[in-house]
């Protein structure tokens, strides 16, 4: 089975605070996602990666950004935390580009005060 | 802009229904489409994925359909179970690999 690991499930920072959030996967897949969810807004894409110090931005990027040094392990920096910024955010991996299925880990809910 | 729509955006039902849920997409061009269920506070599990060249995909008591012509995947779900109860999510998929996502049917079946 396909495993998705995030670093932590619950997370509260400061506004202005340096975060890291970190996504492993254990299927060696080359493409690597991060989304945030929110309520009325959905799923977002922020960045991918389809391979190892490779990105690319989503739609919503601004405020983000990421680091792909080894291929099981995509991180999400927010250089700068802020309030706008308390959201669910997800990983997901899958090999290759396109026909396969993505897997999801199961969210880190970060909170901005 | 890629737009993905689901209706309905909550749903009620009594155990035992049979029920549709529907996806529709603006660009007829699709690659591949994936139905999840996310129970609250936890990601995304994926149930079907229906790859390009395919139209249908079966597992248990799910059954969904592409039509890429027209822009819609509708999931079936059969004999619905308390334990169905979760939110459902269509992601559109594009040849990169993204996912263009609606927003999702909150769905509570009832005993």
């Amino acid at each position: 089975d396909v495993k998705v690991t995030q670093s932590s499930r619950y997370l509260v920072k400061r506004t202005g605070e340096k975060v890291f959030l970190e996504c492993v996967q254990d299927m060696d897949h080359e493409n690597m996602f991060w989304y945030r969810q929110d309520p009325g807004l959905g799923l977002r894409l922020i960045y991918f990666s389809y391979d190892v110090k490779m990105k690319e931005k989503g739609d919503i990027p601004e405020g983000y950004s990421v680091s792909r040094e080894k291929k099981e392990r995509f991180s999400l920096i927010l250089e700068s935390a802020s309030t706008n910024q308390t959201s669910m955010y997800l990983c997901a991996s899958m090999p290759l580009r396109g026909d396969y299925e993505q897997y999801f880990g199961p969210g880190t809910r970060l909170t901005v005060t | 802009k890629q737009e993905v729509t689901q209706i309905p955006a909550a749903l009620s039902v009594p155990e035992g229904e049979n029920l549709v849920l529907n996806c529709s997409f603006t660009d007829s061009a699709i690659y591949n489409l994936q139905w999840f269920r996310q129970d609250p506070g936890k990601g995304l599990t994926s149930l079907l994925l229906i790859q390009s060249s395919q139209r249908e995909q079966t597992s248990g008591r799910l059954n969904a359909s592409l039509d890429k012509s027209s822009g819609r995947s509708t999931l079936y779900i059969a004999a619905s179970q308390p334990g169905d109860s979760a939110t459902y999510l269509c992601g559109r998929g594009s040849t990169l690999g993204r996912l263009y996502f609606g927003r999702g049917t909150q769905l509570t079946v009832w005993p």
